[in-house]
């Protein structure tokens, strides 16, 4: 089955800086990574997702970029904000997200004032 | 529109004893996911569900859980008896084919057995 590994599992990074989280994932046939942000005591909601026909995707300050061939794919935000800490999970999936998500193991990502 | 809902939102019980998990999908969405979150990890696929039929349980402990989706709308799932160990958070998801795919959650069920 399909296995995503994440890195780093927390992260600091002062207000105003750039974070990135990296994922790999182990099955070619993963077609869809979404990104999630879990705050705490609440529920994963999506960030942005990406397919595998496109290599990059941005949404404000959020983008995300996926190597297909090297089976690896990237979080980065820019300009953080106190609001951007939480837990961030990538995951992958099949039939681009309407078979199971498999996720990552989480990045608790701190913004230092 | 209104999202998943799922209720309770925090149950504790005693070890061998049995508890249910509803969850109610947004209006429409015809996939509906069980995942279980433990503490510090991203969620694992326990089951999920095209309309009434259950399409991929394969990582449902079925000696001890069970779940239903009946009319394809409303889903249950329960444990019997619980373990210590399954004190974790129950979340419930629900997505639709053709419109970005994309799963939205509950808010989950905390689990606590002792």
């Amino acid at each position: 089955g399909e296995n995503v590994e994440q890195h780093p599992s927390t992260l600091s990074v002062q207000e105003g800086d750039s974070a990135v989280i990296k994922c790999t994932y182990s099955d070619s046939a993963s077609n869809y990574f979404p990104w999630y942000k879990q705050e705490l005591g609440k529920r994963p909601q999506l960030i942005i997702d990406i397919r595998s026909n496109v290599g990059e995707k941005k949404d404000q300050r959020i983008a995300v970029t996926l190597n297909k061939t090297a089976k690896h794919f990237s979080l980065h935000i820019t300009e953080t904000q106190p609001e951007d800490s939480a837990v961030y999970f990538c995951a992958a999936s099949k039939s681009f997200g309407n078979e199971k998500l498999t996720f990552g193991t989480g990045t608790r990502l701190t913004i230092i004032p | 529109e209104a999202g998943v809902v799922q209720s309770p939102r925090y149950k504790i019980i005693e070890k061998k004893q049995p508890v249910a998990f509803w969850c109610n999908p947004i209006s429409g969405h015809n996939t509906l996911y069980w995942y279980l979150q433990n503490l510090g990890q991203g969620p694992e696929l326990l089951i999920r569900y095209e309309n009434e039929e259950a399409v991929d349980d394969s990582q449902l402990p079925k000696d001890r859980f069970s779940a239903e989706r009946l009319k394809g709308v409303d889903s249950t799932l329960k444990i019997q008896p619980a373990e210590l160990g399954d004190s974790a958070v129950y979340l419930c998801a629900s997505s639709a084919r053709g419109q970005g795919y994309e799963q939205y959650f509950g808010p989950g069920t905390r689990l606590t057995v002792t």
